[in-house]
C-alpha cells in the first residue's frame, strides 16, 4: 500500500529556513513525479512544487518561486523542500503527494496518494 | 495560469444528488481532476480525467465535461460524503497546477 509521511513542519519566526521531509512506502518510487501542495488555515489548496522522477525538473509556483527549493533523493525514498525567507502568507499545512502517472513530465496527471501533512507556522 | 471557478457550498439531502460545477477557460482542452476532503484530513481523489474513478472510489462519484465546465455529481448522498471537493487541472502553458476555491458540500 502506497504510503507518504511528511515531517519537518513547525513554529519558526519571520525570515527563518526549515526542510521538510516526506518518506514514501509501499510502491517504487523513483518512476513518479512527486509534489508538495499546502493549504493556509482555513483556505484551499495551493501547489507549490513539483519534482520529475528522476529529478532533472522542477516546477514552482510564482509565490515561493526563489525561496522554496525541491529534491529528491530516490536511494531513500525521500522528497524534500527547503523554504527560505519563511513569512506569514507561507503558514499553512504543507502535503506531499503523488502523481497518478509513472514517469510523467509535462501531462495533465492527478494526485493520487497524499500525506497526512506537515504545519508550518511562520509567527514571531 | 488558469483560474478555475466552483461555487462556495451546496447543500442536499440524504438520497439526493449533488452536483458540483467547476468553471474554467481551458476545460475541455486538458482534463478536469476532483478531490475530497473532509475536516482535519488529507485530500483524496475521488475523479480524474474528467471521468474516471480511482480503484477504491463508489461509483457514486461521477464525473462530466462539457464547454468550459466540468462536474462532479455525486448521488445518493449520504452523511460521510459532507466535505470540501476541489476540482484541478494543469496548466500546460505554466506547467503549473491550479485547484479551485473548493465547494462545501453540507448534507441536510
Amino acid at each position: 500500500q502506497a504510503q507518504l509521511e511528511e515531517s519537518g513542519g513547525g513554529v519558526v519566526p519571520p525570515g527563518r529556513s526549515l526542510r521538510l521531509s516526506c518518506s514514501a512506502s509501499g510502491f517504487t518510487f523513483d518512476i513518479y513525479p512527486m509534489y508538495w501542495v499546502r493549504q493556509a488555515p482555513g483556505k484551499g489548496l495551493e501547489w507549490v512544487a513539483t519534482i520529475s522522477y528522476d529529478g532533472n525538473y522542477k516546477y514552482y509556483a510564482d509565490s515561493v518561486k526563489g525561496r522554496f527549493s525541491i529534491s529528491r533523493d530516490n536511494s531513500k525514498n525521500m522528497v524534500y523542500l527547503q523554504v527560505n525567507s519563511l513569512g506569514p502568507g507561507d503558514t499553512a499545512v504543507y502535503y506531499c503527494a503523488r502523481s497518478d502517472l509513472e514517469m510523467a513530465t509535462r501531462v495533465n496527471d492527478a494526485f493520487d496518494v497524499w500525506g497526512r501533512g506537515t504545519m508550518v507556522a511562520v509567527s514571531s | 495560469s488558469d483560474v478555475l471557478t466552483q461555487p462556495p457550498s451546496v447543500s442536499v439531502a440524504p438520497g439526493q444528488t449533488a452536483t458540483i460545477a467547476c468553471g474554467g477557460d481551458n476545460i475541455g482542452s486538458e482534463g478536469v481532476h476532483w478531490y475530497q476532503q473532509k475536516p482535519g484530513q488529507a485530500p483524496v481523489l475521488v475523479v480524474h480525467d474528467d471521468s474516471d474513478r480511482p480503484s477504491g472510489i463508489p461509483a457514486r462519484f461521477s464525473g462530466s465535461s462539457s464547454g468550459n465546465t466540468a462536474t462532479l455529481t455525486i448521488s445518493r448522498v449520504e452523511a460521510g460524503d459532507e466535505a470540501d471537493y476541489y476540482c484541478q487541472m494543469w496548466d500546460r502553458k505554466s506547467d503549473h497546477y491550479v485547484f479551485g476555491p473548493g465547494t462545501r458540500v453540507t448534507v441536510l
